[in-house]
Formats: C-alpha cells, sequence, structure tokens
C-alpha cells in the first residue's frame, strides 16, 4: 500500500492566521481526498484533490477557506485560511491504491486555533 | 450523496466475547465497504474491506458480511482481545470514488 507522509504533525495557530498541510506519497496516485476530524467525531470529507483539475469540495466548504494545491500524481497542500477556534480539529490526506480500493491516510495534523 | 448509519456508538464486551458493528447505507451504486480501526491519536489504519460482488470476507478473528438487498454490512470480531479496544468506523464508497464514513463505534474490551 502506499506510504503517506503528512506535515506538520500538529500546530498552534493565532485566529485570522493560514496554515498549510502537506502530504507526500511515495507512489503516484490519482485521487487524492482531504478530511477533517473533529474531536471524538467520525471523518467529514473536504475535497478530492485531482491532478492538473481543480480540486472538488462538498457541501459546507469551500475553496476561499480550504484552498488546495495537487501539482503533481504524489503531493497536494490544503490550506486553512484566517482561522478561527472552530476550525481547531485533525486534518488528514488520503488516497486511493489498488485501483481505487485499500485507502490509506496519512498519520494527520492537529490543529489549535487560539 | 452517500449516508452510511452505523451502531451501536459504544460497544463494551468481555474479553473472548464476540463484538458485532452494523452498517447500513443508501446508495445502492456503493460497491466498496472498508473498515477502519482507530486507536486514541492514530490515523485510521484498515482492518478489512470487502467488494459489493462478494457476501462475507473472512481474515482470521475479524469477517465482515454484505447484504446489497438489504443495503447493509457488519463487522464481527471473534475471541475479542484487549488490544482491540478502539474506535471502528466502516465506510461506503460511492460516485467519485469517495468514501463515506459511518459515525463510529466506540469498542471496549474488558480484561
Amino acid at each position: 500500500s502506499a506510504v503517506i507522509s503528512q506535515k506538520p504533525s500538529r500546530d498552534i495557530c493565532q485566529r485570522g492566521t493560514s496554515l498549510t498541510i502537506q502530504c507526500q506519497v511515495d507512489s503516484q496516485v490519482t485521487m487524492m481526498f482531504w478530511y477533517r476530524q473533529q474531536p471524538g467525531q467520525s471523518l467529514t470529507l473536504i475535497a478530492t484533490a485531482n491532478q492538473g483539475s481543480e480540486a472538488t469540495y462538498e457541501s459546507g466548504f469551500v475553496i476561499d477557506k480550504f484552498p488546495i494545491s495537487r501539482p503533481n500524481l504524489t503531493f497536494s497542500t490544503l490550506t486553512v485560511s484566517n482561522m478561527s477556534p472552530e476550525d481547531s480539529s485533525i486534518y488528514l490526506c488520503s488516497v486511493a491504491v489498488e485501483r481505487g480500493y485499500g485507502y490509506t491516510f496519512g498519520s494527520g495534523t492537529r490543529l489549535t486555533v487560539v | 450523496g452517500e449516508n452510511v448509519e452505523q451502531h451501536p456508538s459504544t460497544l463494551s464486551v468481555q474479553e473472548g466475547d464476540s463484538a458485532v458493528i452494523k452498517c447500513t447505507y443508501s446508495d445502492s451504486a456503493s460497491n466498496y465497504f472498508p473498515w477502519y480501526k482507530q486507536e486514541l491519536g492514530k490515523r485510521p489504519q484498515l482492518i478489512i474491506d470487502i467488494r459489493s460482488n462478494v457476501g462475507e470476507k473472512k481474515d482470521q478473528r475479524i469477517a465482515v458480511t454484505l447484504n446489497k438487498t438489504a443495503k447493509h454490512f457488519s463487522l464481527h470480531i471473534t475471541e475479542t482481545q484487549p488490544e482491540d479496544s478502539a474506535v471502528y468506523f466502516c465506510a461506503a464508497r460511492g460516485a467519485g470514488n469517495m468514501l463515506t464514513f459511518g459515525g463510529g463505534t466506540r469498542l471496549m474490551v474488558k480484561p
């Protein structure tokens, strides 16, 4: 299965600032996904990041707040912009291997906004 | 879009007993159903999955069953051990190859 390196692992940020999270995959993958996991909750899909095209956002998430880049088939970034305490959460990237099966996750970024 | 319901939200069993977690999904086009185990502070780890052309799959103490007609699937853990204690998530893959997750089940195995 693919190995994903995600960083930073955690950060404490001031409200109104932005944080960019990076995910690097050790193999080429077509689709990458970004999730948010609020404390004690399930995983909610933010957007799907496809190389060479705009990311597709889920209901409740907008590009201005969560801009995503996907410059190649092994890398993606998610930016959390103009942060507020409500953005405090764990953010995870995920990829599908084996032709759409066996989704695996990065180690997550624990974000605290103060 | 897809909607996945998971029950129970918490489950406490005695070591050695079996545990069953159930999920239902809404999109009949969903064709792939993975299960993840998440320990505190760690990423979700895939423990077993099943594709829509299979009714049951087993891997040692873990099994998953799928009923496409009823649109539900279940995780079965036999001979539970304290290290099985974690949060378990079911998921369904629908349109766009996106996974939709259930709400999670906190499993506690008492020694």
